[in-house]
């Protein structure tokens, strides 16, 4: 059964620093680890889908690496920004063939002026 | 491109009453739709999900239950709503499974609070 853990839970980091959210999963089986942005009473935001066969993948300041054989993803923000604060959710698919994904927990993070 | 419509945005209801929340996917056909859960320190739960018309799975065993009467519409309902049901509804969909690295998109959810 996949299980798909996060931490930090919450960070607090001032404007202008790189940072690195963390995420684990149980079942390396996966086809791909995707990683979510959700703004306070919205819904989620896709923010970047590394596939199984790739490394890392980039979009502008958002960096996501994925490491199947350690069950480990990390999504790394570059010179973070007050508009950077949310909560960031990582998720990997369940066991099966049904395309469902199972979510962290999330991380959430206060980017300081 | 597609667009994922989920209405309404907010709903307040008294225990026992019924319960319907209706998403709908536009600009694709054959998607999977799924219904998640947000409560308070809980995190994101399936509830349920659909690869296909009339097709269902149940995640959770809970007074809740979905449809899916057209291919690109997904209803979430309930017969008698539980104070436990408050929370933060998701809908969300994706392409078919043959399109493994499609990414998951969610509408903008309903916040349900119970009294």
């Amino acid at each position: 059964k996949q299980e798909v853990t996060q931490i930090p839970a919450a960070l607090s980091v001032p404007e202008g620093e790189n940072l690195v959210l963390n995420c684990s999963f149980t079942d390396s089986a996966i086809y791909n680890l995707q990683w979510f942005r959700q703004d306070p009473g919205k819904g989620l935001t896709s923010l970047l889908l590394i596939q199984s066969s790739q490394r890392e993948q980039t979009s502008g300041r958002l960096n996501a690496s994925l490491d199947k054989s350690s069950g480990r993803s990390t999504l790394y923000i570059a010179a973070s920004q007050p508009g950077d604060s949310a909560t960031y959710l990582c998720a990997a698919p369940g066991s099966g063939n049904t395309g469902k994904l199972i979510f962290g927990q999330g991380t959430t993070l206060q980017v300081k002026p | 491109s597609q667009t994922i419509h989920q209405w309404p945005a907010t709903l307040v209801q008294p225990v026992g009453s019924p319960l319907s929340l209706e998403c709908t996917v536009e600009g694709t056909s054959n998607p999977n739709l799924y219904w998640y859960r947000q409560a308070a320190g809980r995190g994101l739960q399936l509830l349920f999900y659909s690869v296909g018309i009339g097709q269902i799975s149940s995640e959770v065993p809970q007074n809740l239950s979905a449809s899916r009467p057209q291919d690109r519409q997904f209803i979430l309902s309930s017969k008698k709503l539980l104070l436990s049901d408050s929370g933060f509804y998701l809908c969300a969909w994706t392409f078919d499974l043959s399109t493994y690295n499609s990414p998951l998109h969610f509408g903008n959810g309903t916040r349900l609070t119970v009294t």
